[in-house]
């Protein structure tokens, strides 16, 4: 399809474990977001890449989240030594560029930690 | 710091009627965008419509339209002629900064609307 896509949809993982998150966003899309979304937090930016810039990594909530963009197109997001409260559904977006150009999300992958 | 207010957990209305859902926003900063989302059961984000902080217009897209009040700092989306697929989780969020910046967007805690038949 043409749309965001995300891998898995599902993750269940042991606490202490790390994990990896997948997307691929749409062809020529040079903006690339990462969004959780949490019962008790909402929707909230993680990390923003635009093109071969540095990525914008401020929204991370602590040193075990990394994420990186490989050739300008896939992204993977990974948390390491994963905790309970890791658990939420994170979103990835893209836009053809950036300002005012509508995000296109993908399903999310909906990370359940035990 | 910027800030999104959705008064309305949960809106229910007849379909064909019209429908407001609420959005008041914070922000000292002057360029700003606001955007509205819809999410359905399925769980994809669906863009509905944006309003730039200097657009003179409301913005309108469709059955979708942003009651865009600066002064009050509220920005509401109204849905014409409701349909059964417009129940759904609807978000407001807000870009601060210039409108070629990141969409590092805030995201109010979103209204659930149900439209009955």
């Amino acid at each position: 399809g043409a749309g965001v896509s995300q891998s898995p949809s599902n993750k269940v993982t042991e606490k202490g474990k790390d994990v990896e998150l997948r997307c691929d966003p749409i062809s020529g899309h040079t903006a690339l977001y990462w969004y959780r979304q949490s019962l008790g937090q909402g929707l909230e930016f993680l990390i923003y890449f635009q093109g071969n810039s540095a990525p914008d990594k401020s929204g991370l909530p602590s040193d075990r989240f990394s994420a990186e963009r490989t050739g300008g197109s896939v992204s993977t997001l990974t948390i390491q030594r994963t905790q309970q409260e890791d658990s939420a559904v994170y979103l990835c977006a893209s836009s053809f560029r950036t300002g005012e150009s509508p995000l296109h999300f993908g399903n999310g992958t909906r990370l359940t930690v035990t | 710091a910027q800030k999104i207010t959705q008064t309305q957990p949960g809106m229910f209305v007849q379909e064909k009627e019209a429908v407001t859902l609420d959005c008041t926003y914070d922000t000292s900063d002057q360029s700003y965008g606001l955007f509205w989302y819809k999410q359905p059961s399925s769980g994809e984000m669906i863009f509905l419509i944006y309003q730039g902080s200097y657009d003179e217009q409301n913005a309108t897209e469709g059955r979708y339209s942003l009651n865009f009040q600066k002064a009050r700092k509220s920005a509401n989306l109204v849905i014409s002629a409701s349909q059964l697929g417009d129940s759904a989780m609807y978000f407001c969020a807000m870009r601060e900064g210039r409108i070629q910046g990141a969409q590092k967007l805030v995201f109010g805690q979103g209204t659930r609307l149900t439209i009955n038949p």
